[in-house]
Order: C-alpha cells, then structure tokens, then sequence
C-alpha cells in the first residue's frame, strides 16, 4: 500500500527567507506526485505535479525516487504563502493519497 | 476545468440520525470521489463513486455505513448512516478532470459536519 508522510506540520518563516516543505513516499509502482494547496476559506486546489516539472508562484518540487522525495521548496516566502499544504500521490485507480499536510505560516 | 458545489456546506446533527451530502459537477465526468478529513487531520478516501456501477470503497469504510449514489454523469450523493460524534469532519467532493498540464482533481468546498 502507498503512504506519503510529511514530517512538519508547522513550518513558521519570515517573508523573504526560503521555505522548504518535506515529503517522502513510500509506493511500489512509478508514483505520480503532486503538492495541493488550501489557503484560507478556500477549497483545496492543484499548486504543481512532478510530471510538468515547472514553478507554480515561484515553488518547485523534484521527484527524488532514490530518496523517495518530493520537497517543495521556494527561495523568497511571500505572506500569501500561508496556507495548508499537502503532498499527495496518485496510484492505480487515479486515487489519490494524501500526506498529513504541512500548514506554512509566512511572518511580516 | 471543473466547478463542484455541495449542499449543505455544513449542518449540526443528533447522533443517531442521517445525513446526506449533495454533489454536483458542472460538466460531465467518469469518477467522482469521496473523502473525509476529520479534524486536524489530512484526507482519507472514502470511496470512488462511478455512474452505473457500485461504488468502490476503501479499507475501513463500509456501503451501509456511508451509501452512495451516482444517478447520472454529474451528481452523486454520500449518506452518512447512523451518525456519531466520530463522524464530525469535513466531507469532500472531488473528480478528476483535464487541467493545463493533465489531469488533476478537483474538489468541491465540502460539507462540514458536526455530530452532538
């Protein structure tokens, strides 16, 4: 069975430092990997997926199957940064796992 | 792109009763799921709902427990049976659709329950 694990829940910076948001998964098949996001009074929505290999407002995340990664990262934090992240993966039945999620608190 | 809206988007309910969640899709689409997220926890699939058939559930969560219905290509209601104070979470719509670089899913508001 697949598990996906974020080990912060909290992550508190100050607008201008770097955050990095942790997540390992475990699956035995080619994972597809995706970090979602809920920023207040929203509904949760698509930030990026490994497939498109792109930046989302100013966030990446690399697929590391060595490490079993998929760390979201971005060099600048904003203040509309805040919000509720999870990383989730998509096995077989396009179901999707998600992690415990990491809630980001980006400080003036 | 999808647009998911769900009735009621939250209610206060005895334990003991019933509640059933509306969800509806503003196009059509094959698979529509099912999660929980109760409190201060992440999300945890219930089941995946697909018109024509049973709907699938995941380990932990039983059809007479939480009944599905996918009447058409758009809509599908959850039950949630015989309520508890357990039960108090929020309950998710979601469905996969084709976004700007494949598909992803989309999910509704939800439907936050509290159970007394």
């Amino acid at each position: 069975a697949q598990r996906v694990t974020q080990p912060e829940k909290l992550l508190s910076v100050f607008k201008g430092a770097p955050v990095e948001l942790k997540c390992n998964y475990s699956y035995s098949g080619s994972p597809e990997l995706f970090w979602y996001v809920q920023y207040s009074r929203q509904r949760l929505q698509l930030l990026l997926r490994h497939i498109s290999r792109e930046s989302i407002k100013g966030f990446t995340a690399d697929l590391n199957k060595g490490e079993t990664s998929f760390h979201l990262k971005k060099p600048f934090a904003q203040e509309e940064d805040s919000a509720m992240y999870y990383c989730a993966l998509r096995a077989a039945g396009n179901k999707l796992t998600f992690g415990g999620g990491t809630r980001v608190l980006v400080k003036p | 792109s999808a647009v998911i809206s769900q009735k009621p988007s939250r209610d206060i309910c005895q334990r003991g009763t019933s509640l059933t969640i509306q969800c509806q899709v503003d196009s059509q689409v094959t698979m529509m799921f099912w999660y929980r997220q109760q409190p201060g926890q992440s999300l945890t699939l219930i089941a995946t709902a697909n018109q024509g058939s049973e709907a699938t559930y995941e380990s932990g969560f039983v059809i007479d427990k939480f009944p599905i219905s996918r009447p058409n290509l758009t809509f599908s209601t959850l039950t949630v049976s015989n309520m508890s104070p357990e039960d108090s979470s929020i309950y998710l719509c979601s469905v996969e659709g084709w976004g700007a670089s494949g598909y992803e899913q989309y999910f509704g508001p939800g439907t936050r329950l509290t159970v007394t």
